[in-house]
């Protein structure tokens, strides 16, 4: 089956800052790559997401790109505030009704 | 704004007993899905709803562990005998058709096994 890896485990930034997450799969059959946010207490929540026939894609401060051929793809955080501050994951699925396979998550702390 | 409902959302219980969690899903989500989310993880899937069938429960410990939809609608994940590695947060998420779409997940059940 598909496995999600995801680094790092924790990332402290200052304010403004960007954050970098990377995550690697092994199923090169997956086409579909969500990315989620889990506050505290919380169920996770997209925040974007990349299929396969396109390399990157932006949604305001938030990026994502992707390189099937790698079979990686990383999140991009641009100045970040202080309520990016969450839990994040990456995920891989093959699409269709294929099971969601998520990362083990990285802890964002963004420091004021 | 429609969301997951699940309950309870805390539960403790004493190894060996019963225990189960409800989920009602996003009005019209025909997919289903029950999540174990053990600290500091990602989030596993246990079982996977279409209407009132299931698509994928690789995954679910069936010798104790059993989840139905009977109507096609809301869920129950029902755990017997309770073990102390059972101790997680479960979550319930639905999605509109299934297909690699978004997960609208609830805020879910959090378990603690003594």
């Amino acid at each position: 089956g598909e496995n999600v890896e995801q680094h790092p485990s924790t990332l402290s930034v200052q304010e403004g800052d960007s954050a970098v997450i990377k995550c690697t799969y092994s199923d090169s059959a997956s086409n579909y790559f969500p990315w989620y946010k889990q506050e505290l207490g919380k169920g996770p929540q997209l925040i974007i997401d990349i299929r396969s026939n396109v390399g990157e894609k932006k949604d305001q401060r938030i990026a994502v790109t992707l390189n099937k051929t790698a079979k990686h793809f990383s999140l991009h955080i641009t100045e970040t505030q202080p309520e990016d501050s969450a839990v994040y994951f990456c995920a891989a699925s093959r699409g269709g009704y294929q099971k969601v396979t998520f990362g083990t998550g990285t802890k964002l702390q963004v420091i004021p | 704004e429609a969301e997951v409902a699940q309950s309870p959302r805390y539960k403790i219980t004493e190894k060996s007993q019963a225990v189960a969690f409800w989920c009602d899903p996003i009005s019209g989500h025909a997919t289903l899905y029950w999540y174990r989310q053990i600290l500091g993880q990602g989030p596993e899937l246990l079982v996977q709803f279409q209407d009132e069938s299931v698509v994928d429960d690789s995954q679910l410990p069936k010798d104790r562990f059993s989840a139905e939809r009977l109507k096609g609608v809301d869920s129950t994940l029902k755990i017997q005998p309770a073990e102390l590695g059972d101790s997680a947060m479960y979550l319930c998420a639905s999605s509109f058709a299934g297909d690699a779409g978004e997960l609208f997940f609830g805020e879910g059940s959090r378990l603690t096994v003594l």
